[in-house]
């Protein structure tokens, strides 16, 4: 168990909508980092998260958007749900803004039909 | 801009063999990482590795760095089923940021 904690752990919904993905670092972590990884593709990184700040920023769509709360607690909102954007979606943490070992979550299943 | 290469990308080996798995990337960093991932599930931390000429090993594997050939190496020594996965470097760049390789997926079989 890496301390990671990713909620929920799957996820269907329909093209169009809109959803939350949830994620809570381990403990001290102030880092939370966003990946989309698709059926036997690697690493997309999306965005990173120091401290409430946004850090940096990868492939991200525009039809998603992430935060980062005081608590230190991040959530992914994807919106206007497209076929492609199904894939496994994965947070990690790290205690240092990086590049640093990262702990990552179990993931959430996304499926859109 | 920081480039990571691996090869190869599937490995299909019998168990009991030897097999190199290498992570060549394109600009200096003294930070590399290997993380294993088994099919449906998250990534796991192997091996942090953070100077040059740094050597790690865990049972079967063992993971080098060579900064200046920027070059690392993820050797398997009489590989069995359970190392069955795929394996990424992951390297540190001048942005703070870890730049992934795209993986490599090995399969041994008995």
């Amino acid at each position: 168990d890496s301390g990671v904690t990713q909620t929920p752990k799957h996820l269907i919904t329909a093209t169009g909508q809109r959803v939350t993905l949830r994620c809570s670092p381990r403990s001290g972590d102030l880092s939370v980092y966003w990946y989309q990884q698709s059926l036997d593709q690697g690493l997309q990184f999306l965005i990173q998260y120091y401290n409430g700040e946004e850090r940096a920023k990868g492939n991200i769509l525009e039809r998603f958007s992430a935060q980062q709360f005081p608590d230190l607690h991040s959530e992914l909102n994807l919106s206007s749900l497209e076929l492609g954007d199904s894939a496994l979606y994965f947070c990690a943490s790290s205690p240092r803004a990086g590049p640093t070992e990262a702990f990552f979550g179990q993931g959430t299943r996304l499926t859109v039909v | 801009e920081l480039k990571v290469e691996q090869n190869p990308l599937f490995l299909s080996m019998q168990e009991g063999k030897n097999y190199t798995i290498y992570c060549n990337y394109s600009t200096t960093s003294d930070r590399l990482y290997w993380y294993r991932q088994d099919p449906g599930k998250s990534l796991e931390s192997l091996f942090v590795l953070l100077s040059n000429g740094a050597v790690k090993q865990e049972g079967r594997l063992m993971a080098s760095l060579d900064t200046k050939a920027r070059l690392s190496t993820l050797h398997i020594t009489a590989a069995v089923h359970d190392l069955s996965a795929t394996y990424f470097c992951a390297v540190g760049d001048s942005n703070y940021q870890l730049i992934w390789g795209a993986g490599t997926k090995l399969i041994i079989k008995p």
